[in-house]
């Protein structure tokens, strides 16, 4: 089972360059979310997808934007990529039915660095 | 609004020791999951234990054990027979079962594993 498919795994991007991060999904789940994870700070929420239709902003959303395509995927776009978005990205779902197999299931992570 | 916090930012134990990773957590909720991930070097988010807050038992899942204590709204992970294979990122994590269904991850403790 392949689980969450993040694209890229690593990229550069010179500051003011757009770019999008994919993500998929075959699990039918339906929250999708996203992190970013910085030294000392932990995994920190960008935004997520509670179900197909909609998102929400999390902790830190100021200079993403992001689109539920479908229930399988949801992509997160740097539109003029800044220093200070340098990061570790993390895609995640969970199904939210409560039940016992809650949790969330990672991608692999993408490595972005912004020059 | 949520909050998870992990005050240690680093702990180091000896090999066939236990430790104890603190996490305490602020909701005003009283139906949630509480989450320890294990991120080692590879990147990977892996779930070590997963505690339903309307559970009283502590959940266990072989050399992992949490206390579990809601009314201090504290999570705490033991590693009884520490291996070299648990050095890693450990991070805490909350979830709602409100409805909301995000994830809050405290800021992790990197635990070292002595040889």
């Amino acid at each position: 089972n392949a689980g969450v498919t993040q694209t890229p795994k690593f990229q550069v991007l010179k500051t003011g360059q757009s770019m999008t991060l994919q993500c998929a999904q075959d699990m039918n789940h339906n929250s999708m979310y996203w992190y970013r994870q910085d030294p000392g700070m932990g995994l920190r929420l960008i935004y997520y997808s509670a179900s197909e239709g909609t998102t929400d902003k999390g902790e830190v959303p100021n200079g993403y934007n992001v689109s539920r395509l479908n229930k399988r995927e949801f992509s997160l776009r740097l539109e003029s990529a800044a220093p200070s978005q340098t990061s570790v990205y993390f895609c995640a779902s969970s199904p939210t039915n409560r039940g016992l197999n809650e949790k969330l299931f990672f991608g692999s992570g993408t490595q972005l660095s912004v020059l | 609004a949520q909050t998870v916090t992990q005050s240690q930012p680093e702990m180091s134990v000896q090999e066939a020791e236990t430790v104890t990773l603190s996490c305490t957590y602020d909701t005003s909720e009283s139906d949630y999951y509480l989450f320890w991930y294990k991120q080692p070097p590879s990147r990977q988010m892996i779930l070590v234990i997963r505690q339903e807050a309307y559970k009283q038992q502590n959940a266990t899942e072989n050399r992992f054990s949490v206390n579990f204590q809601k009314a201090a709204k504290s999570f705490s992970l033991k590693i009884s027979d520490s291996q070299l294979g648990d050095a890693a990122m450990y991070f805490c994590a909350y979830s709602s079962n409100s409805g909301t269904y995000k994830y809050i991850f405290g800021t992790g403790t990197r635990l070292k594993v002595l040889a």
